[in-house]
């Protein structure tokens, strides 16, 4: 099982570019969630899928983050233009909800610089 | 909504010794708890999580945690700490039913000295 797959794990850009953020759910799984960490903040949930549906957006912080899943085996997060206060660890996870409390595995996260 | 409150930001102790993290939460209805672990450059691991049943849960890496429903609490323990437990340590809560995102609280550095 390869987990959960993220790429890049590292990027840096400029402020005003854009920025795309991938992720691979754990095959079979069904939910997929994307997490910004920042030292402020903590965690925070931005959006997440059933499904390939989005569910939840009330996290995004505003119209220049969208996330999209494709299919059940691919997701983007995409930042445009991209500004120094989006700096953070993006962290993907997925799940397979069942009954409830179902364990999210998360992704190795990336890293994003906007200078 | 639900709430997660760690009240300990940074938690320094030596090898060997025992370590208590404290969880509280705040909900108006039922929830399930989780306790995931982070360590440098990595993401989130589960150690535990309590849905139902009995109120101690055991995880990996001989943590366990104690749901105190009274109390509002989750608080995790280890009763001898390693070196390779240097990490950080978040609480979460979702609440039972439909939902299921999770709440994280803000987390607490554990930093065990030699």
């Amino acid at each position: 099982d390869a987990g959960v797959i993220q790429s890049p794990r590292h990027e840096v850009t400029e402020m005003g570019q854009e920025v795309t953020l991938r992720c691979k759910p754990i095959s079979g799984h069904n939910s997929l969630f994307w997490y910004r960490q920042t030292m402020m903040r903590g965690l925070e949930l931005l959006i997440y899928f059933n499904n390939n549906v989005p569910i939840d957006d009330s996290g995004m912080p505003e119209d220049r983050f969208s996330a999209k899943m494709p299919n059940a085996s691919f997701s983007t997060l995409k930042i445009q233009p991209s500004e120094p206060r989006d700096s953070a660890v993006y962290f993907c996870a997925s799940s397979l909800p069942r009954t409830g409390g179902e364990t999210q595995y998360f992704g190795p996260g990336t890293r994003l610089l906007v200078l | 909504a639900q709430s997660v409150t760690q009240l300990d930001s940074q938690v320094p102790v030596f090898e060997e010794a025992p370590v208590e993290l404290r969880c509280n939460y705040s909900s108006s209805v039922s929830v399930y708890l989780f306790w995931y672990v982070q360590y440098p450059n990595q993401g989130l691991q589960l150690l535990l999580k309590y849905l139902s049943g009995s109120t101690l849960v055991k995880g990996i890496n001989g943590f366990e945690a104690e749901f105190n429903k009274s109390q509002t609490s989750f608080h995790l323990r280890k009763p001898s700490v390693h070196i390779s437990d240097t990490a950080e340590y978040f609480c979460a809560v979702t609440v039972t039913g439909s939902a299921r995102q999770l709440t994280f609280g803000s987390g607490t550095q554990l930093t065990v000295l030699p």
